[in-house]
């Protein structure tokens, strides 16, 4: 059974780089059968998709967010990574780590249980 | 940018009955529109892809239809463990992968 995990700190401070981490089980992140994505949700607002990874060729970024995020992966800990600089207010969020399956692409299913991210000095 | 607008906000709705709701695009995006649910506390599930195919698991009284602009998520019977926040989001046109703002479903 596929299963997804983030962690990471949950307080960081404005102006410095958030960084997460993805776990997965159940499958190997060099499989050709997914993508993984990162998507968060600000409080009370809606779903914002972050970006997504494929074990080979460049991560796909949210235009909006690109000159500020990089992703990657760990395939030794079958871990995926997101980092995002230069962090303000805006950037608190619930994030989630999410898979999405080659055969269907651009859907997450199914998704982490997310970690609250708080921006605050 | 393709910008997903969900309504209502809130839809207040007695347990049995139908709930209907809302997704539209600011551009075509022909069939290419996803519904996931998020239950408090929990992340979202994937309850309808192609607008209208049911995912794994997700029961018959769940149904989507429209195509291009316009979308709308059936609940048929509401049962108690529906009442939820739902999104839609759009994949047809890309980056960015967009979703709406959200309907969340509650007891009336």
């Amino acid at each position: 059974q596929l299963q997804l995990h983030e962690s990471g700190p949950g307080l960081v401070k404005p102006s410095e780089t958030l960084s997460l981490t993805c776990t997965v089980s159940g499958a190997s992140i060099n499989s050709r059968n997914y993508y993984w994505g990162w998507i968060r949700q600000p409080p009370g607002k809606g779903l914002e998709w972050i970006g997504s990874i494929y074990y080979s060729g460049s991560p796909h970024y949210n235009p909006s967010l690109k000159s500020r995020v990089t992703m990657s992966m760990d395939t030794s800990k079958n871990q995926v990574s997101l980092k995002l600089s230069s962090v303000t207010a805006a950037d608190t969020a619930v994030y989630y780590c999410a898979a999405d399956r080659t055969v269907q692409l651009w859907l997450f299913d199914p998704w982490g249980q997310g970690t609250q991210v708080t921006v605050s000095s | 940018e393709i910008v997903m607008t969900q309504s209502p906000a809130t839809l207040s709705v007695s347990p049995g009955e139908r709930a209907t709701l809302s997704c539209r695009a600011s551009q075509s995006v022909g069939t290419n529109l996803a519904w996931y649910q998020q239950k408090p506390g929990q992340a979202p599930r994937l309850l309808i892809y192609g607008a209208s195919t049911r995912a794994t698991g997700i029961p018959a009284r769940f149904s989507g239809s429209g195509s291009g602009t316009e979308f709308t998520l059936a609940i048929s019977s509401l049962q108690s463990e529906d009442f939820a926040l739902y999104h839609c989001q759009q994949y047809n046109n890309w980056p960015p992968l967009t979703f709406g703002g959200g309907t969340k479903v509650e007891i009336k």
